[in-house]
């Protein structure tokens, strides 16, 4: 089984609805991420998590809402979802104790908003 | 702002070839730099990761350089294969939560 799995992988949506990515972990790590990549932009962050009292804005947080409901799950939301919010969405976790700090992804939802 | 930038954008190479990746970025106070491949409809798979107190890295047929003082790092690919191709993303840590991506590099390497 996937350390990092998401759901849904693939999502299509209309303008102003409400959205929810989930992501799961089974690697016991505390830091979990939300990116996004974009044709051309390369991925970018939305939202970080040290723990789950411990939540963070990234470089581009507008538009995006999480939750950190337990140390194995982070979830984003899009409140009313727009058109340039269609993208590539990607949640990674990494290890607080590790030496390495290496991020580990999950596979990927791609969003499509019309 | 931590700016990364990968040359070349894309690459096309004989299997067999050995092929040279580059990565460059702006602050040379890093934490760490990380090397990913990225397959279509995949998410990213952590393929090495240099600390910034380390030259480089190796894993099988895979080496990875780090030269903080200019803000350049190299991937190398020994005898390029076809399951090569992919995307190479290369990513630099700067402070203590997020990762700085450069827009990658596509490989393709024809049989």
């Amino acid at each position: 089984d996937a350390d990092v799995t998401q759901t849904p992988r693939n999502r299509i949506t209309k303008t102003g609805k409400r959205i929810m990515l989930e992501c799961s972990q089974t690697k016991g790590h505390d830091r979990m991420y939300w990116y996004r990549q974009d044709p051309g932009l390369g991925l970018r962050l939305i939202y970080y998590s040290f723990d789950v009292k411990d939540i963070n804005k990234g470089e581009i947080s507008d538009g995006y809402s999480v939750s950190r409901q337990a140390q194995a799950k982070f979830s984003l939301s899009l409140e009313s979802a727009i058109p340039n919010q269609t993208a590539l969405y990607f949640c990674a976790t990494s290890d607080l104790q590790g030496s390495t700090d290496t991020q580990y992804f999950g596979p990927g939802t791609r969003l499509t908003v019309l | 702002k931590q700016e990364v930038t990968q040359i070349p954008a894309a690459l096309s190479v004989p299997e067999g070839e050995n092929l040279v990746l580059n990565c460059s970025f702006t602050d040379s106070a890093i934490y760490n730099l990380q090397w990913f491949r990225q397959d279509p409809g995949k998410g990213l798979t952590s393929l090495l990761l240099i600390q910034s107190s380390q030259r480089e890295q190796t894993s099988g047929r895979l080496n990875a350089s780090l030269d903080k003082s200019s803000g350049r790092s190299t991937l190398y690919i020994a005898a390029s294969q076809p399951g090569d191709s992919a995307t190479y993303l290369c990513a630099v840590r700067v402070s203590g939560y997020a990762l700085n991506f450069g827009k990658g590099t596509s490989l393709l390497v024809t049989p």
